[in-house]
């Protein structure tokens, strides 16, 4: 069985720094990794996906991938208040087409 | 605007009725899934369905089934609910392109279920 593992936190920054949110993985064998954001009492949306080693940005969010520790993190430069939510990340799971969620992070930033 | 909507946002229901919750999405996707999120526990997976009348169980199926009929539309069902079915649950939908890499799942809003 997969797992994927988060701190649940929670992480509290202040406006304007840098969140840095980490997940690891059980599965070596795992080709792509998601990034969820859920606000209270809302639903998750997809924010970032990463398939390669190494870094990937989008806009304030960067996904960082590293396969040989089996860890992926997102960074939040620049953190908003509006940032603070819960931090799902996934894995595809082992065939039909499942995804295996963390139990998230909450994240706090503060104004 | 991708869209998976769901029939119900509250639900209060007594031990023993039979509940039924229901979700349709609008993107033509071939997989739909069906997880409850408790505090503390994350989303756990219920059933899932890559197909018109197929499904599979997920991690938690006991008490609950499902039913496909249509591509758009995955109805979760609670036989007799009891009290600790009392949860969020949320439905999602995804393209079945490539189990591999995995796809974006897009979740409805969630129905909440008051079990009394």
């Amino acid at each position: 069985q997969k797992e994927v593992e988060q701190n649940s936190g929670p992480l509290s920054v202040p406006e304007g720094a840098i969140a840095s949110l980490n997940c690891t993985y059980s599965d070596r064998g795992s080709q792509s990794f998601f990034w969820y954001r859920q606000y209270s009492g809302k639903s998750p949306e997809l924010i970032m996906s990463i398939y390669s080693n190494g870094d990937k940005e989008d806009g304030r969010f960067t996904a960082q991938l590293n396969k040989a520790s089996q860890y992926v993190s997102l960074l939040i430069r620049d953190s908003q208040p509006s940032d603070s939510a819960t931090y799902l990340c996934a894995v595809p799971g082992t065939g039909g087409f499942k995804t295996i969620f963390g139990a998230g992070t909450r994240l706090f930033v503060k104004a | 605007d991708v869209k998976v909507t769901q029939s119900s946002r509250y639900l209060v229901k007594r031990t023993g009725e039979k509940v039924f919750l229901e979700c349709v999405q609008d993107m033509d996707h071939e997989n739909m899934f069906w997880y409850r999120q408790d505090p503390g526990l994350g989303l756990r997976l219920i059933y899932f369905s890559y197909d018109v009348k197929m499904k599979e169980k997920g991690d938690i199926p006991e008490g609950y089934s499902v039913s496909r009929e249509k591509k758009e539309r995955f109805s979760l069902i609670l036989e007799s609910a009891s009290t600790n079915q009392t949860s969020m649950y949320l439905c999602a939908s995804s393209f079945n392109r490539d189990s591999r890499t995995g796809e974006t799942q897009y979740f409805g809003p969630g129905t909440r279920l008051l079990v009394l």
